[in-house]
């Protein structure tokens, strides 16, 4: 069964530092690993989808990269805002047709101004 | 991508009753799931909508107590059945809009509490 970890569970960093967030996941045998934003009370936005075939995606100040075979994935946030603030959770699809995700248990953010 | 939209946005409910949330797509789509988060944890499967057949629900997770309907690819229902306080939760659906990429979208999610 695939499990999905998040290190840290929680940051506090000033505004503007760079920052990293990881992600880890149990069965290397993955379709997708997606990113997401979960503001306080509210559903997710969708960041980044990294597909397995892929190394890195970017968007904008995100990065993110994907280690297929050592199981891990690193969000970095380049300047980080106030704005960055909230909760971020990393997901995985299988690779045997079940679309469905496994989420890790997040990191919640604090950029403080 | 797709937009989503869940109704209701929130609902305070009574022990032993039943909510029905609905959930529309502003496309077709053909993989549709349901989601729970219970306070502070992150998301669990509940179950994936199937258009014109029967659900097919996570261990745990059992179509008395949550029934759902997918009557067509734009639209499903999940209700919470016979309610206690440890079903207070943010329920979401998601949908993948299909092609090889399989990116998950989300609608805003209901806040159920149940008192």
């Amino acid at each position: 069964k695939q499990e999905v970890t998040q290190i840290p569970a929680a940051l506090s960093v000033p505004e503007g530092e760079n920052l990293v967030l990881n992600c880890s996941f149990t069965d290397s045998a993955i379709y997708n690993l997606q990113w997401f934003r979960q503001d306080p009370g509210k559903g997710l936005t969708s960041l980044l989808l990294i597909q397995s075939s892929q190394r890195e995606q970017t968007s904008g100040r995100l990065n993110a990269s994907l280690d297929k075979s050592s199981g891990r994935s690193t969000l970095y946030i380049a300047a980080s805002q106030p704005g960055d603030s909230a909760t971020y959770l990393c997901a995985v699809t299988q690779d045997t047709g079940r679309r469905a995700l496994t989420f890790g248990s997040g990191t919640r953010l604090q950029v403080q101004p | 991508s797709a937009v989503i939209s869940q109704k209701p946005s929130r609902d305070i409910c009574q022990r032993g009753t039943s909510l029905t949330i609905q959930c529309q797509v502003d496309s077709q789509v053909t993989m549709m799931f349901w989601y729970r988060q219970q306070p502070g944890q992150s998301l669990t499967l509940i179950a994936t909508a199937n258009q014109g057949s029967e659900a097919t629900y996570e261990s745990g997770f059992v179509i008395d107590k949550f029934p759902i309907s997918r009557p067509n690819l734009t639209f499903s229902t999940l209700t919470v059945s016979n309610m206690s306080p440890e079903d207070s939760s943010i329920y979401l659906c998601s949908v993948a809009p299909g092609g090889r990429r399989y990116e998950q979208y989300f609608g805003p999610g209901t806040r159920l509490t149940v008192t």
